[in-house]
């Protein structure tokens, strides 16, 4: 079992839709939970992150964290084709090894106006 | 921001050729830097760690001779392939952060594509 499992998508959603990505992941070590936006041929950009279990919420974008299910979301509302990208999500412990992350493969996205 | 600056974002090259890829941190120190490898339709896969003053830390399976890596100073850290294979191509990308130990406080780079021909 992958640490990280990430659908890869596509994912194809009208604008203006609500868009709902996730991750499962397996090591219960996991403090840091993080949503990257990669746009094609460039480099992750960070949206949000999240210490433990909670929501986040910024503009449009919300994440949810469920430790106890092992499992991360991120939420777009009113989604732009300005979105269409590549979300990945990420994951850190806390302490030693806290600076590598773990990444999921990305779900790919697109937004159609 | 803290930006982290990569170049060049797009190289080819003969088979075996060596290639350096340079990033730099433009408005703060990072004492560690990291180099990713990614296939498409892969994850990001941390190749090394780079460490200021320091040999790199390589994770299990990433030849430490083919992939050169130096971090001179702390705003900038290299990674050389060496003797380049077309299996060598890929998507190289390099992250720094200001707050060390910190998972999240990571900057990217815009990432370096590598064609070996």
């Amino acid at each position: 079992q992958k640490e990280v499992e990430q659908d890869p998508g596509p994912l194809s959603v009208p604008e203006g839709a609500i868009v709902s990505l996730n991750c499962t992941y397996s090591n219960s070590a996991f403090q840091y939970f993080m949503w990257y936006r990669q746009y094609s041929r460039k480099g992750p950009e960070l949206l949000m992150y999240t210490y433990s279990s909670g929501n986040k919420e910024d503009g449009r974008f919300t994440a949810q964290v469920d430790k106890s299910s092992k499992y991360i979301s991120l939420f777009i509302r009113d989604s732009q084709p300005s979105d269409s990208a590549t979300y990945l999500c990420a994951m850190s412990r806390s302490g030693a090894g806290s600076y590598q992350l773990t990444f999921g493969k990305g779900t790919k996205l697109s937004v159609i106006p | 921001g803290a930006v982290v600056s990569q170049h060049p974002s797009r190289v080819i090259c003969k088979s075996g050729t060596s290639v350096k890829i340079e990033c730099r941190s433009l408005d703060f120190q990072a004492t560690t830097m990291f180099w990713y490898r990614q296939f498409p339709k892969k994850s990001l896969m941390l190749m090394a760690t780079s460490n200021e003053g320091s040999k790199a830390t390589y994770e299990q399976g990433v030849e430490k001779d083919k992939f050169l890596i130096n971090h001179a100073s702390l705003t900038l850290s290299t990674l050389t392939v060496t003797s380049a294979h077309p299996e060598d191509s890929s998507f190289y990308i390099c992250s720094a952060s200001a707050q060390q130990g910190v998972g999240y406080g990571y900057t990217f780079g815009s990432g370096t594509r590598l064609t070996v021909v």
